[in-house]
């Protein structure tokens, strides 16, 4: 595998589930991020991680929990969410959290039921 | 507060014709900025970038890009379009120093290339 890998790419989960996102990258970076992107909407960044420390959270709700065990690896966990949290969630990753390039994963396309 | 406006979140252009599509940011300091491309079904991926130096910046598939200070602008162009351009395409902001750290995006401009 290279680059940034995220599974599943597709999910379906109903209100009351419990879910988790994982994200991979293969790139030997020290940031991870999360982006939500709603339709007609710009890109959302949610977290970032760097070095395993989250450095962002910008307001999301509680219903989305991060965890990044080391530096290769970003899962967002998922639980009690709404209808309106359908969405695509990408996962990116960069050599150091700032102006350096992000390279994206190709995303999970979630659907709240 | 970094911001990013494109104009035009649709583009049709004819195959083999000028591709331009814009970008213009606000900003009280030098930024950097990005073009990403995004085709249906996919992630983000990088077509040019601007940090320091030359303003006309080249990227993949014969895109282009120039950082217009005084205009606060990053068009994007290629001189001729390919059935294959077909794509979402996001100019992105962010600044080297302080506390921003993190990309900000456009809404998006959908180019559609009509053969």
């Amino acid at each position: 595998e290279t680059g940034v890998t995220q599974t599943p790419r597709h999910l379906v989960m109903g209100m009351t589930n419990k879910k988790s996102l994982k994200c991979e990258q293969h790139l030997g970076h020290n940031a991870m991020y999360w982006y939500k992107q709603s339709a007609k909407k710009p890109l959302e960044l949610m977290f970032v991680y760097n070095f395993k420390e989250q450095t962002e959270n910008n307001s999301v709700p509680s219903r989305f929990s991060p965890e990044c065990p080391n530096s290769s690896h970003l899962f967002l966990h998922l639980h009690t969410l709404q209808p309106e949290d359908s969405a695509l969630y990408l996962c990116a990753s960069s050599q150091a959290g700032g102006a350096d390039t992000q390279y994206f994963g190709p995303g999970t396309r979630l659907t709240v039921l | 507060a970094q911001s990013v406006t494109q104009l035009g979140s649709h583009v049709s252009v004819s195959e083999g014709a000028l591709v331009l599509l814009r970008c213009n940011y606000s900003s009280s300091v030098p930024p950097y900025l990005f073009w990403y491309v995004q085709y249906p079904n996919q992630g983000l991926q990088l077509l040019l970038k601007y940090t320091t130096g030359a303003t006309l910046v080249k990227g993949i598939n014969g895109f282009e890009a120039e950082f217009k200070k005084s205009e606060t602008s990053f068009h994007l162009t290629k001189p001729s379009a390919h059935m294959s351009d077909a794509a979402e395409y996001f100019c992105a902001v962010t600044y080297p120093l302080g506390s921003a750290r993190q990309l900000t995006f456009g809404s998006g401009t959908q180019l559609t290339v009509l053969p």
